[in-house]
């Protein structure tokens, strides 16, 4: 079975910090892996995306690993903002159809 | 602004009554898919559609249903047969096995 894991379930930091949240995939035979934000009530925003191919994608102060051998993903975030407050959720896509979804990890940055 | 735009934004179902959930992306995608979410869990496929007049089940397509007469449209109906509804549901499109885009969503609540 295709599961996508997602720890820790939330994270609360101060400001200013850097920080790194994680995503497990149990089945590597993946076409690629994309992190989205989501704020409350609203849908997702896409953040990065990484080909099975690559090791890793940077957009600004994030920065998304891929480890295909182990089924793991990581996204990290530096300088953490007020503003980056929101529930980060991984996606694996195994085919055209078949994208899994970790729960997500409730992220909160306090001034 | 090309993106994908769900309407309502939210939609009440009294017992026994059919809803219709309106997705419309203006970015040229030939994928297109609808996910349910519920709090604590990640997103589940409902159905998908690769082409024009073309749709398949997803995960938990029982109880809704879907059309795809044009390539922009890809409008889901909650059935009556659905006994569980009240839930947050998200559109999204994609180019073939890239990145995935999503719509704002819709809260569709059982009253």
């Amino acid at each position: 079975k295709q599961e996508v894991t997602q720890i820790p379930a939330a994270l609360s930091v101060p400001e200013g910090e850097n920080l790194v949240l994680n995503c497990s995939f149990t089945d590597s035979a993946i076409y690629n892996l994309q992190w989205f934000r989501q704020d409350p009530g609203k849908g997702l925003t896409s953040l990065l995306l990484i080909q099975s191919s690559q090791r890793e994608q940077t957009s600004g102060r994030l920065n998304a690993s891929l480890d295909k051998s182990s089924g793991r993903s990581t996204l990290y975030i530096a300088a953490s903002q007020p503003g980056d407050s929101a529930t980060y959720l991984c996606a694996v896509r195994y085919n055209n159809n078949d994208m899994r979804f970790g729960a997500g990890t409730r992220l909160t940055v306090k001034p | 602004d090309g993106g994908i735009t769900q309407s309502p934004k939210y939609l009440f179902r009294k017992e026994g009554q059919n809803v219709t959930l309106s997705c419309e992306q203006n970015l040229n995608h030939d994928a297109m898919y609808w996910y349910r979410q519920d709090p604590g869990q990640g997103l589940r496929l409902i159905y998908y559609s690769q082409i024009v007049n073309d749709f398949q089940k997803g995960d938990i397509a029982e109880g809704y249903s879907v059309s795809r007469e044009k390539k922009e449209s890809f409008p889901l109906t909650v059935t009556s047969a659905q006994k569980n509804p009240t839930a947050f549901y998200l559109c999204a499109s994609s180019i073939e096995y890239t990145e995935a885009f999503f719509g704002q969503g819709t809260r569709l609540t059982v009253v």
